[in-house]
C-alpha cells in the first residue's frame, strides 16, 4: 500500500540546525518530495530527489535517502524563525499522483 | 506566470447548497490535482486528470462530489449538496509530465 509517516512535532532553537524525518512504502517511486506550507498558504515546493541518489544539497537543504529502509530526511541549516511551518514528505507511485505525509510541524524559537 | 489561480478563496454556505470550487492551472501543464485538507484526515487526493481526462477519482468521497476539466485550461470541483464534514481547505496543483505540483492557495470551505 501507500503510506508516508513523520513526525508530527519538531522545536528548534534558532541557529540550530533541523531535521525532519519521513518514512515511506513505495519502493518504486521515482521522486521523493519536501514541501513546505505556511500559514494560510499553498504549498510549496522545497526539493526533490531522485531515487537513483543518496543526497542532494541546495543551499541550507540537504536531503539523505536511504532506500534500503525506505527513509527520507530533510536537513534544514542556520534554521531562522522565518522556516516554522509545516513540512510535508511526499512519494510518487506512479501516474503522476503524490502521496503525502501528515506533515510536521517545525517551530523555531529565537 | 500567475502560477495555479483558485476561486473563491473563502466561501461559507448553509448545509444543503451546491458549492463549485474553481481552478485555473498553470499554462501548459498536462496534469491537474484536486486534494482535500483537514486536521483529522490530513492532505487527501480526491482525483486528477490528465490532459483534460480523469485519471483516478478514487479519494472522491461520495456521489455528492463531481469533477470536472472541459479544457486546458478549468477545472472545477462541484459539491451538491454541501454538508457540514465537507469543510476543508481545497487545493488544486498542477504539473508538467507529473514531476513535482505547484499548488494554488486553497479554497476555505466551511459549511454551517
Amino acid at each position: 500500500g501507500e503510506d508516508v509517516e513523520q513526525s508530527l512535532f519538531l522545536s528548534v532553537r534558532e541557529g540550530d540546525s533541523s531535521v525532519i524525518n519521513c518514512t515511506y512504502t513505495d519502493s518504486s517511486s521515482t521522486y521523493l518530495y519536501w514541501y513546505k506550507q505556511e500559514p494560510g498558504a499553498g504549498l510549496q515546493l522545497l526539493t526533490y530527489i531522485f531515487s537513483n541518489m543518496d543526497m542532494k544539497q541546495d543551499q541550507r537543504l540537504t536531503v539523505l535517502l536511504n532506500k534500503k529502509d525506505k527513509h527520507l530526511s530533510l536537513r534544514i541549516a542556520d534554521t531562522q524563525t522565518g522556516d516554522s511551518a509545516i513540512y510535508f514528505c511526499a512519494e510518487s507511485p506512479g501516474g503522476g499522483k503524490l502521496i503525502f505525509g501528515q506533515g510536521t510541524e517545525l517551530s523555531v524559537k529565537p | 506566470d500567475a502560477g495555479v489561480i483558485q476561486s473563491p478563496r473563502h466561501e461559507v454556505t448553509e448545509m444543503g447548497q451546491e458549492v463549485t470550487l474553481r481552478c485555473k492551472p498553470i499554462s501548459g501543464h498536462d496534469y491537474l490535482f484536486w486534494y482535500r485538507q483537514t486536521m483529522m484526515r490530513g492532505l487527501e487526493l480526491l482525483i486528477y486528470f490528465n490532459n483534460n481526462v480523469p485519471i483516478d477519482d478514487s479519494g472522491m468521497p461520495e456521489d455528492r462530489f463531481s469533477a470536472k476539466m472541459p479544457n486546458a485550461s478549468f477545472s472545477t470541483l462541484k459539491i451538491q449538496p454541501s454538508e457540514p464534514r465537507d469543510s476543508a481547505v481545497y487545493f488544486c496543483a498542477s504539473t508538467l509530465g507529473g514531476i513535482g505540483h505547484t499548488f494554488g492557495s486553497g479554497t476555505r470551505l466551511t459549511v454551517v
